[in-house]
């Protein structure tokens, strides 16, 4: 069965520090993994996807994952924080069958101080 | 729309009630989904439609969840007899053919008293 640990289930960065959150995943199979996030009172958002294809991927708003199958990981970065990043991040890993039925991590909160 | 539409936003009831949460996708998407979120945790699965049909209901919880999506756009998720453990955020999402991506809407937050 597949599963995802995100360590952490509070980060806090001052604005302009380097952005890293933990995700870690379980998977029989070559896995697809994504991230989303959450601002408040708003639906998921997608920041980026793994999907087989460059191991380093590029998402939206600056983030960036580098999926590494010899630790099982893909943790997302991003150089330099901004307040707006404030929000609770998951990480998810769905199955190759195509169904898109993700499995969830339990996120993690970022908090941007000033 | 523009996006996934979710109604009601919020509701209360008591326990034993009945209650309905309705989904609109985004036009076009043929895959939607059911997720729900209790305090504290990610989403988790409930079920998954392909069209009209259920294609994995795999994380209903129990025989008082049910889902239909009958003419392939809008779903309806039911609960029925509720219990104060059914609290949570239920979240909806959508898809189109082979996009790998899920568009969720703002979840419908179901509290039972």
């Amino acid at each position: 069965a597949q599963s995802v640990t995100q360590l952490g289930s509070h980060v806090s960065v001052s604005e302009g520090a380097l952005v890293l959150l933990r995700c870690n995943y379980s998977s029989s199979v070559p896995p697809y993994l994504f991230w989303y996030v959450q601002y408040p009172n708003q639906g998921l958002q997608l920041l980026l996807k793994y999907t087989s294809a460059a191991t380093l991927v590029k998402g939206i708003n600056g983030f960036e994952a580098e999926f590494k199958k010899s630790e099982t990981s893909f943790h997302l970065t991003k150089p330099s924080a901004h307040m707006s990043d404030a929000a609770e991040y998951f990480c998810a890993v769905s199955e190759t069958s195509g169904t898109y039925k993700y499995i969830f991590g339990t996120g993690t909160r970022l908090k941007v101080l000033a | 729309g523009a996006g996934v539409s979710q109604t009601p936003s919020n509701k209360v009831t008591e326990k034993g009630k009945y209650v309905e949460l309705r989904c609109d996708p985004i036009s076009g998407h043929t895959a939607l989904y059911w997720y729900r979120q209790s305090l504290g945790q990610g989403p988790e699965f409930l079920i998954y439609f392909q069209g009209t049909g259920a294609a994995d209901d795999s994380g209903l919880p129990n025989d008082r969840f049910f889902a239909v999506r009958p003419e392939g756009s809008v779903s309806t998720l039911k609960i029925q007899r509720t219990e104060r453990g059914d609290s949570a955020v239920y979240l909806c999402a959508s898809s189109g053919q082979g996009t790998g991506e899920l568009f969720f809407g703002e979840g419908s937050r179901l509290t039972v008293l």
